[in-house]
């Protein structure tokens, strides 16, 4: 299994501004996940973060948007640029404890509320 | 193209009474199946998931699913609900590789 963190748990933040939210696992791990949840929806895969190369993004997610660092097996970014309020979610990270992807279980942080006014 | 569906964004049942939550699934490879809980101000955690082998799947807190390949679903039930069983619960697929699919959700309710 793999426990992970994350930091703000929450944060109210003006419009224009940006945000950058920290994930750490307690064990290394190849892949990482950003996900968004908006209120009262499923998650959304923002992007797939891969030690040392580029984040992959999904269809309706650019990289000027949502930055993603992923410097070393257990920690990555992200920030959320130039908010509106529309950005206001939860952001999640996950992350497989193992490398073969298949019906692997993802581990999930408790989650970033962000409130954007 | 893989797809999750979950039958009711809402479900109710009395303290005590069974709880069944449903998914549907849709999958052009055999798939692997999950159904992941999320508490208030939480993130998911993983009830159970299936990937070979057994049909009828047993995970914690005493939740129980069923694949059936036939009828394309994978419901969640448990026997007799509990209060600390409200919660969102959230089926999900996947079908190789890290990319997982996730439902809707379901809001379980469980009134006294």
């Amino acid at each position: 299994s793999a426990v992970i963190s994350q930091k703000p748990s929450r944060d109210i933040c003006q419009r224009g501004t940006s945000l950058t939210i920290q994930c750490q696992v307690d064990s290394q791990v190849t892949m990482m996940f950003w996900y968004r949840q908006q209120p009262g929806q499923s998650l959304t895969l923002i992007a797939t973060a891969n030690q040392g190369s580029e984040a992959t993004y999904e269809s309706g997610f650019v990289i000027d948007k949502f930055p993603i660092s992923r410097p070393n097996l257990t920690f990555s970014t992200l920030t959320v640029s130039n908010m509106s309020p529309e950005d206001s979610s939860i952001y999640l990270c996950s992350a497989p404890p193992g490398t073969s992807g298949s019906g692997e279980t993802q581990y999930f942080g408790p989650g970033t509320r962000l409130l954007v006014l | 193209a893989q797809s999750v569906t979950q039958l009711g964004s809402h479900v109710s049942v009395s303290e005590g009474a069974l709880v069944l939550l449903r998914c549907n699934y849709s999958s052009s490879v055999p798939p692997y199946l999950f159904w992941y809980v999320q508490y208030p101000n939480q993130g998911l955690q993983l009830l159970l998931k299936y990937t070979t082998g057994a049909t009828l799947v047993k995970g914690i807190n005493g939740f129980e699913a069923e694949f059936k390949k036939s009828e394309t679903s994978f419901h969640l039930t448990k026997p007799s609900a509990h209060m600390s069983d409200a919660a969102e619960y959230f089926c999900a697929l996947n079908t190789g590789g890290f990319k997982t699919i996730f439902g809707a959700g379901t809001r379980l309710f469980v009134k006294a």
